[in-house]
């Protein structure tokens, strides 16, 4: 297996600009998580899918971002209009979910590094 | 609400000393316990888990974990450091019993000098 992909690896953008963040799971898990990571506030889980369904947003920093899952091997992040703020490495993760492992471990993608102007 | 505090975001050893990564969790339901590890530039791999069978979890790359439900730690150890083993390790917790995100801690960088 590929292992979870995202892209792109490396994201420069000038403030105001809209960013979408992709990610692809491994085959076969139900979940997806979509971290972010800064040195300030450490690893932040923003949202995460069960069966391609929303399950807890609580941790979208604003309504600039959203998340999306439309079918079981996509998702994206898109962050409209972006900030300076909004650096930081974004991490995406999926698993096979509670129901097959009993306890849930995540396998995280490479990460997808932002940086806004 | 769970959370997890790792005690010291930075730890330095000398090659063959004792590795020792602090974590205290707090957690209203059973909690599930979790050691990733992150190499610079790279995502997060896991370490090693608790489930509620042993209290001592071995891990790989030599690591483990004592669970230990009266202090509320779940601490990482290695006997024996390896240069290979300089990175940041995230302690981390399960969100809900019913839910299947993590929450992490913060992070403890290992520094391993020769």
């Amino acid at each position: 297996d590929a292992g979870v992909i995202q892209s792109p690896r490396h994201e420069v953008t000038e403030m105001g600009q809209e960013v979408t963040l992709r990610c692809k799971p491994i085959s076969g898990h139900n979940s997806l998580f979509w971290y972010r990571q800064t040195m300030m506030r450490g690893l932040e889980l923003l949202i995460y899918f069960n069966n391609n369904v929303p399950i807890d947003d609580s941790g979208m920093p604003e309504d600039r971002f959203s998340a999306k899952m439309p079918n079981a091997s996509f998702s994206t992040l898109k962050i409209q209009p972006s900030e300076p703020r909004d650096s930081a490495v974004y991490f995406c993760a999926s698993s096979p979910g509670l129901a097959v492992s009993g306890a849930n471990v995540l396998t995280f993608g490479a990460g997808s590094r932002l940086t806004v102007l | 609400a769970q959370s997890v505090t790792q005690l010291g975001s930075h730890v330095s050893v000398s090659e063959g000393a004792l590795v020792l990564l602090r974590c205290n969790y707090s957690s209203s339901v059973p909690p599930y316990l979790f050691w990733y590890v992150q190499y610079p530039n790279q995502g997060l791999q896991l370490l090693l888990k608790y489930t509620s069978a042993a209290t001592l979890v071995k891990g790989i790359n030599g690591f483990e974990a004592e669970f230990k439900k009266s202090e509320t730690s779940f601490h990482l150890t290695k006997p024996s450091a390896h240069m290979s083993d300089a990175a940041e390790y995230f302690c981390a917790v399960r969100a809900n019993q019913a839910g299947t995100a993590l929450i992490f801690g913060k992070g403890t960088t290992l520094s391993v000098s020769s």
